[in-house]
């Protein structure tokens, strides 16, 4: 199994443009994550999905989208990047209880 | 609603000497614990889990940690720490009555010396 993946690894976005992170995991788990990691915070969640067709709000959504169409992909999209969205963002999922598995991160910079 | 607070931003530590990383969390309900590691320019990597049982869990390189309820604390401690334990550790705590959504702490920065 690959686990968990994430793409891209890196990115520089300009302010006011869009893109979408990737996620996927082959592990057939319902629950998938999106957090942010800053310096110093720890990891914030943006968005979570209980299963295909299921996405919720985390603590920190604004600015940012989800789709869950299938189990194993759950995209993150961000609409007008801005500088403060600069972060690293790790996608996670987990099968039912107990702890989530990490992928690599895609670390992005808006300048 | 759940917290966790890391009591240390920083540990430096030099190589073979004990180290000690302090989580304490807040939840008015029974919890799952867990570290997670971080080492350089990569993921999250689960160290070690408190789901029931024995309040002493132990990871496969040598961390340990102690559950201690009436303290609400999950402390992570090594007798003997390598070079290649420098990496960032968080804490993190999940209930049942947050769907087991995990809350981290803000991480702790080991940095082991020779």
């Amino acid at each position: 199994n690959a686990g968990v993946t994430q793409t891209p690894k890196f990115r520089i976005l300009k302010i006011g443009q869009s893109m979408t992170l990737q996620c996927t995991q082959d592990m057939n788990h319902n629950y998938m994550y999106w957090y942010r990691q800053d310096p110093g915070m720890g990891l914030k969640l943006i968005y979570y999905s209980v299963g295909a067709g299921i996405t919720d709000k985390g603590e920190v959504p604004n600015g940012y989208n989800v789709s869950r169409s299938t189990t194993e992909d759950f995209p993150l999209r961000l609409e007008l990047a801005a500088p403060s969205q600069t972060s690293v963002y790790f996608c996670a999922s987990r099968p039912s209880a107990y702890e989530q598995y990490f992928g690599p991160g895609t670390r992005l910079t808006v300048t | 609603a759940q917290s966790v607070t890391q009591l240390d931003s920083q540990v430096p530590v030099f190589e073979e000497a004990p180290v000690e990383l302090r989580c304490n969390y807040s939840s008015s309900v029974s919890v799952y614990l867990f570290w997670y590691v971080q080492y350089p320019n990569q993921g999250l990597q689960l160290l070690l889990k408190y789901l029931s049982g024995s309040t002493l869990v132990e990871s496969i390189n040598g961390f340990e940690a102690e559950f201690n309820k009436s303290q609400t604390s999950f402390h992570l401690r090594k007798p003997s720490v390598h070079i290649s334990d420098t990496a960032e550790y968080f804490c993190a705590v999940s209930d049942r009555s947050n769907d087991y959504k995990l809350s981290f702490g803000a991480g702790t920065t080991v940095t082991v010396r020779a």
